[in-house]
């Protein structure tokens, strides 16, 4: 298995509160992504990251931030959670690409927002 | 951007050939890849294929593509109980994958 760790895995928070999920990595890919999974939609890209300071927004980026200030860490903050951000949410990486982007996953973060 | 559609549900026999079926739309898709979910568990890449192959076996697993149609499918053969999960299939374009809805397959012994 990659070494792919989120913290934490499960939380509750309310609605208006800040969150921050972190994601760490100890296969030192360049490549890191945040994706949230809902019923019925798969999994949706929120941002993803092709460096240090280096990041971009995916299909559903909108009251997502992210920083990245090392190569093995990936933060996700949910600026003030709202309950549409109620949702499960995969880390994932990739090596220096090649051609092919395949990716690796972390066991997910389950995120609660009341 | 990408579009791709997986039927949600798939139910076999132990034993028996399990056919995953998906539609994709972006012609320059090069790269499609099967990953694999188990309850409460990441996703977990099972195999893939480059869009110059028709066909790639890998043990139980056949991925077939059919690039005119824009059509993947994942074969397992002998399904077994341990198979059942949420198979997503997930096309690359460019730098990005695009993740299909994922569909549900349940082995019944």
């Amino acid at each position: 298995d990659a070494g792919i760790t989120q913290s934490p895995r499960h939380k509750v928070t309310e609605t208006g509160t800040p969150v921050t999920l972190r994601c760490h990595q100890t296969e030192n890919h360049r490549y890191m992504y945040w994706y949230r999974q809902d019923p019925g939609h798969g999994l949706r890209l929120i941002h993803y990251s092709y460096g240090v300071k280096d990041t971009d927004k995916g299909e559903v980026s909108d009251g997502y931030s992210v920083s990245r200030s090392k190569t093995e860490d990936f933060l996700l903050t949910l600026e003030s959670a709202t309950s549409s951000q109620t949702s499960v949410y995969f880390c994932a990486i990739s090596r220096e690409p090649g051609y092919s982007y395949e990716q690796y996953f972390g066991p997910g973060t389950r995120l609660t927002v009341t | 951007g990408e579009d791709v559609e997986q039927s949600l549900f798939l139910s076999v026999r132990e034993g028996d050939s399990s056919v995953i079926n998906c539609t994709y739309t972006d012609s320059s898709s090069t790269y499609l890849y099967w990953y694999k979910q188990e309850p409460g568990a990441g996703l977990q890449l099972l195999t893939y294929i480059f869009s110059n192959m028709d066909m790639k076996q890998d043990q139980r697993l056949t991925v077939l593509l059919n690039k005119k149609d824009k059509h993947l499918s994942l074969r397992i053969a002998d399904t077994q109980t341990g198979d059942s999960a949420i198979y997503f299939c997930a096309p690359q374009a460019g730098n990005m994958l695009t993740f299909g809805g994922g569909t549900r397959l349940m082995v019944k012994p």
